[in-house]
C-alpha cells in the first residue's frame, strides 16, 4: 500500500501571500489530520477532516484553513501568509475517527516564508 | 500548547546501550503513542499503549504507562545508530472524540557507533 503523500514537498512563498498543501491519505483511510511543526512551538494540532467534515480544529487563527474531498484527500490552506507560518506542515491519515487510532504521517511539507 | 513534556530533551549513548526517554502528561488519556522523526522528515508511529495498560513490547522497545503518575517511558534496548532520530509522547485526551493528538517537546536520541 501507497503510504501518505504530501505536495509539494517545499515551499517558498513571500508575506502576504497564500499557499496551499495537499495530502493524499493511505487508501481506504477517512480522517486526515494535520500538524504544524516548528523549532519553538514543537508539534501542534491544526485540524481534521473526516468524511469531509472537519471534526475537530486546533488553537490557530482563521487564516488557516482546510478541507476534505469525497476521495478523501485533504487540502489546507494559509491565507496572508505571515514569516512565522514557516514550518513542516504534516498530514496523518488514520482508518476511521476516535479515540486508539493509529495515524500515520506523510513526509511533510515545508514552508518559507520571506 | 503542548500536553507532554520530556524527558531528557536529549540523549547520547553509545551503540549497543539502552535509551530511556520519560514523558508526562497533565489530563486523563484514552491512550498515548510514541513517534520517531528523522531529521525534519515525517515520524513513524512506534506504538500505542491503551489507558488500561501497564505495559507493552513492541521488538526491542519496551513502554510502560502510569496513569496515577500521568507518565510514560519508552525504553530502546541494544540501540543501533540507526535509532539516532527524535521521539516524541502523543496523547489523545480523554475528552476527544476525534484524532487530535497533542505532542511532547521530544527526546533528540543520538547513537554513537
Amino acid at each position: 500500500k501507497a503510504g501518505v503523500t504530501q505536495t509539494p514537498r517545499y515551499l517558498i512563498k513571500t508575506r502576504g501571500q497564500q499557499v496551499t498543501l495537499s495530502c493524499s491519505p493511505i487508501s481506504g483511510h477517512r480522517s486526515v489530520s494535520w500538524y504544524q511543526q516548528t523549532p519553538g512551538q514543537g508539534l501542534q494540532f491544526l485540524f481534521e477532516y473526516f468524511s469531509e467534515t472537519q471534526r475537530n480544529k486546533g488553537n490557530f487563527p482563521g487564516r488557516f484553513s482546510g478541507r476534505q474531498f469525497s476521495n478523501s484527500r485533504s487540502e489546507m490552506n494559509v491565507s496572508t501568509l505571515e514569516l512565522g507560518d514557516s514550518a513542516l506542515y504534516l498530514c496523518a491519515s488514520s482508518l476511521s475517527s476516535g479515540a486508539a487510532n493509529e495515524q500515520y504521517f506523510g513526509p511533510g511539507t515545508r514552508l518559507t516564508v520571506t | 500548547s503542548q500536553q507532554g513534556e520530556e524527558d531528557p530533551q536529549a540523549l547520547s549513548i553509545q551503540e549497543g546501550e539502552n535509551a530511556t526517554m520519560n514523558c508526562s502528561y497533565k489530563t486523563s488519556i484514552n491512550n498515548l503513542q510514541w513517534y520517531r522523526q528523522n531529521s525534519g522528515r515525517g515520524l513513524v508511529h512506534l506504538i500505542l499503549i491503551r489507558s488500561n495498560e501497564r505495559e507493552k513490547h513492541s521488538g526491542r522497545l519496551r513502554v510502560t504507562l502510569d496513569t496515577s503518575k500521568k507518565s510514560s517511558s519508552l525504553l530502546i534496548t541494544a540501540s543501533r545508530a540507526a535509532d539516532t532520530a527524535s521521539y516524541f509522547c502523543a496523547t489523545d485526551p480523554h475528552t476527544n472524540a476525534g484524532n487530535m493528538l497533542t505532542f511532547g517537546g521530544g527526546t533528540r536520541l543520538m547513537v554513537k557507533p
